[in-house]
């Protein structure tokens, strides 16, 4: 089946320090990745669209310049939150469109930031 | 904008009961809707896709129902167990794209 790895799986970093949180498709190419955060007891909230080649498209309210994305490969996409500040301590999830018109989703990354 | 709601957001049953989790969701444009399990502290496995075009989808002991024109779809599971205690997510793609709406989720508690 279609795999969807993500690293690291916990961080925990200084306020005002970056952090980068990679999403790779193991098996296919995804020329779409996504990026979500879910913070406790809510539901996952889509903060950009990650296409291949080209810029992230990112949700009303998402700061662009403060959750940077790069989607280089048809096999990789990376998150990186600069200088990160406690509000931005969460759970991050990445998907990949995938064989059968499906999401496979990644394991998510907890971010907690002190 | 699509809003994804689902009902009851907690529930717990004894072992051997039937689940019922609802979904609704205020666009009936959709392309396709989806449920997910998602343990605590981890990812999200896909459980079942229905397409706009179909009515429910089945597999094992899960079955889901999709009434598109009234917004609505239901996860039924049949005869509990423990490891299905979880959260079920339920997610809504529109047409044109796949950014998926996603409700706050179903938490079940199978008791033993």
């Amino acid at each position: 089946g279609a795999v969807v790895s993500q690293h690291p799986s916990r961080v925990i970093c200084k306020s005002g320090t970056s952090v980068k949180i990679e999403c790779r498709s193991l098996d296919f190419q995804a020329t779409t990745m996504f990026w979500y955060r879910q913070f406790p007891k809510q539901s996952l909230m889509l903060m950009a669209t990650s296409n291949e080649g080209s810029k992230a498209t990112y949700e009303q309210g998402v700061e662009k310049d403060k959750f940077l994305i790069n989607h280089a490969s048809l096999t990789l996409s990376t998150l990186t939150v600069t200088s990160a500040h406690p509000e931005d301590s969460s759970f991050y999830i990445c998907s990949a469109h995938g064989p059968q018109e499906t999401q496979y989703f990644g394991p998510g990354t907890r971010l907690l930031v002190l | 904008k699509q809003e994804v709601t689902q009902i009851p957001a907690a529930l717990s049953v004894p072992e051997g009961e039937n689940l019922v989790l609802n979904c609704s969701f205020t666009d009936s444009a959709i392309y396709n809707l989806q449920w997910f399990r998602q343990d605590p502290g981890k990812g999200l496995t896909s459980l079942l896709l229905i397409q706009s075009s179909q009515r429910e989808q089945t597999s094992g002991r899960l079955n889901a129902s999709l009434d598109k024109s009234s917004g609505r779809s239901t996860l039924y599971i049949a005869a509990s167990q423990p490891g299905d205690s979880a959260t079920y997510l339920c997610a809504v793609s529109p047409y044109g794209n796949n950014r998926l709406a996603f409700g706050k989720g179903n938490q079940v508690v199978v008791i033993p």
